[in-house]
């Protein structure tokens, strides 16, 4: 058990619309980042929230864009669905203020799959 | 472009055989390095990190790999590969201790029995 839940595990989106998806970090963690992993490639990161702000930003359009609640659970938004959206959508928490050298390890859901049609 | 490179997109061993995996980055500056594994179905987990100290980590499931500076590498390696490696293995980059991770393409191993 991984301890960052996400959902909905699947999806089916049809091209143009939008898609929410939730994440719920680990107990004790305060930073949510989100990575689009697509088939055969590696993730890449989408951006990071913390204290409910973006943080920090990978090379993604504005279509996607996203929230944190003062529970730390987050959201990713994306609108105008293309087909290649279609991918494995994979949230990550961390504690921030830790850095890594104490033994803070970033954590990953299961995953989001979306599919677009 | 600044980016995590992984040499091998698919490696076939037979049980016992040894293990290396390519790992390279071009980002300049303080690094953190991980190997991650993705098990057919499941999220991924971490196999073995390095932060400072001996350039050579060893992981869980007897993974180990090795930081070369010079060569700005971190390879993985494993002296004789179970059936049960068979997975996606991924090298990340963390930059400026961020939690902020860039993945490699990933290197899928497929183990013989």
């Amino acid at each position: 058990d991984a301890g960052v839940t996400q959902s909905p595990t699947h999806l089916i989106k049809t091209r143009g619309q939008q898609v929410t998806l939730r994440c719920s970090p680990k107990s004790g963690h305060d930073t949510v980042s989100w990575y689009q992993q697509a088939l055969g490639q590696g993730p890449q990161f989408i951006f990071q929230y913390y204290e409910e702000e973006e943080r920090q930003r990978g090379n993604f359009p504005d279509r996607f864009s996203g929230h944190q609640f003062p529970n730390y659970s987050s959201e990713l938004n994306v609108n105008a669905l293309l087909l290649g959206d279609s991918a494995l959508y994979l949230c990550a928490s961390s504690l921030a203020g830790t850095n890594l050298i104490s033994g803070n390890t970033i954590y990953f859901g299961e995953g989001s799959w979306l599919t677009v049609v | 472009a600044q980016s995590v490179s992984q040499h091998n997109h698919h490696v076939i061993l037979s049980e016992a055989a040894s293990l290396e995996l390519g790992c390279n980055y071009s980002y300049g500056g303080t690094v953190n390095l991980f190997w991650y594994v993705q098990y057919p179905g499941q999220h991924l987990q971490l196999l073995l990190k390095y932060f400072s100290g001996d350039p050579l980590v060893k992981g869980i499931k007897g993974f180990e790999a090795e930081f070369i500076k010079s060569k700005f590498s971190f390879n993985l390696r494993k002296p004789s590969v179970q059936w049960s490696d068979t997975a996606e293995y991924f090298c990340a980059v963390d930059r400026y201790n961020n939690n902020d991770m860039r993945f490699g393409a990933g290197t899928r191993l497929t183990v013989k029995p």
